[in-house]
């Protein structure tokens, strides 16, 4: 079975500056993929950003950018120039591949930015 | 495009009622469903998978009888919690597959909020 593990269950950051949210996972599979997904108060899911495994290449989306360590075992998002509509909860999460699209997720980290 | 609607948003009901959650997929056929359950301030539990014209997969601890999944057509999947009762009050989510393609991520409904007074 995976583990999906969010270590900062919240963090604040002032409104324009860097924030780096961590997440570590425990999985015996080679293929894999790997998402980080926002839960605002709204209480919608939105995907944020995906990552292949196999793909050495860190994902990256606007404001938006992992840094995927796969010896290590850690999928961290940085959220560029913050802004207040990033307040929400991040969630990040993991998928077996071929294996019915189910998701694994970490506990979630609450990121309230600051003006 | 792909736009999931869950409805309804909010419920509020006795204990003893039967509700139904319905998950719509709006722009896209969604051969698979899934629920999930979450709790204040925690994250999402996984409560069962729903494929279209077959019977849903549950999680483990997650009783069938309980809460009753029917996934009729490529566009709609509902939850059905019977015989609610306070220990349900919950938000419940689904989240539906465009396709089922390895690297497809799941696109999530609103969410409904469950209240049993």
């Amino acid at each position: 079975a995976q583990t999906v593990t969010q270590s900062q269950p919240e963090m604040s950051v002032q409104e324009a500056e860097t924030v780096t949210l961590s997440c570590t996972y425990d999985t015996s599979e080679s293929n894999y993929y790997l998402f980080w997904y926002k839960q605002p108060p709204s209480r919608q899911m939105i995907l944020v950003i995906r990552q292949e495994a196999y793909k050495q290449q860190n994902a990256t989306e606007n404001r938006f950018s992992v840094n995927f360590q796969k010896a290590a075992k850690s999928f961290s998002l940085k959220i560029s120039d913050s802004q207040l509509g990033d307040t929400a909860m991040y969630f990040c999460a993991f998928m077996k591949h071929n294996a019915g699209n189910m998701l694994t997720f970490g506990g979630g980290t609450r990121l309230m930015v600051k003006p | 495009g792909a736009v999931v609607s869950q409805h309804p948003s909010r419920v509020i009901c006795k204990s003893g009622t039967s509700v139904k959650i319905e998950c719509r997929s709006l722009d896209f056929q969604a051969t698979t469903m899934f629920w999930y359950r979450q709790f204040p301030k925690k994250s999402l539990m996984l409560m069962a998978t729903s494929n279209e014209g077959s019977k849903a997969t549950y999680e483990q601890g997650v009783e069938k009888d309980k809460f009753l999944i029917n996934h009729a057509s490529l566009t709609l999947s509902t939850l059905t919690v019977t015989s609610a009762h306070p220990e349900d009050s919950s938000f419940y989510i689904c989240s539906a597959l465009r396709d089922m393609g390895g690297n497809q991520p799941q696109h999530f409904g609103d969410g409904t909020r469950l209240s049993i007074l």
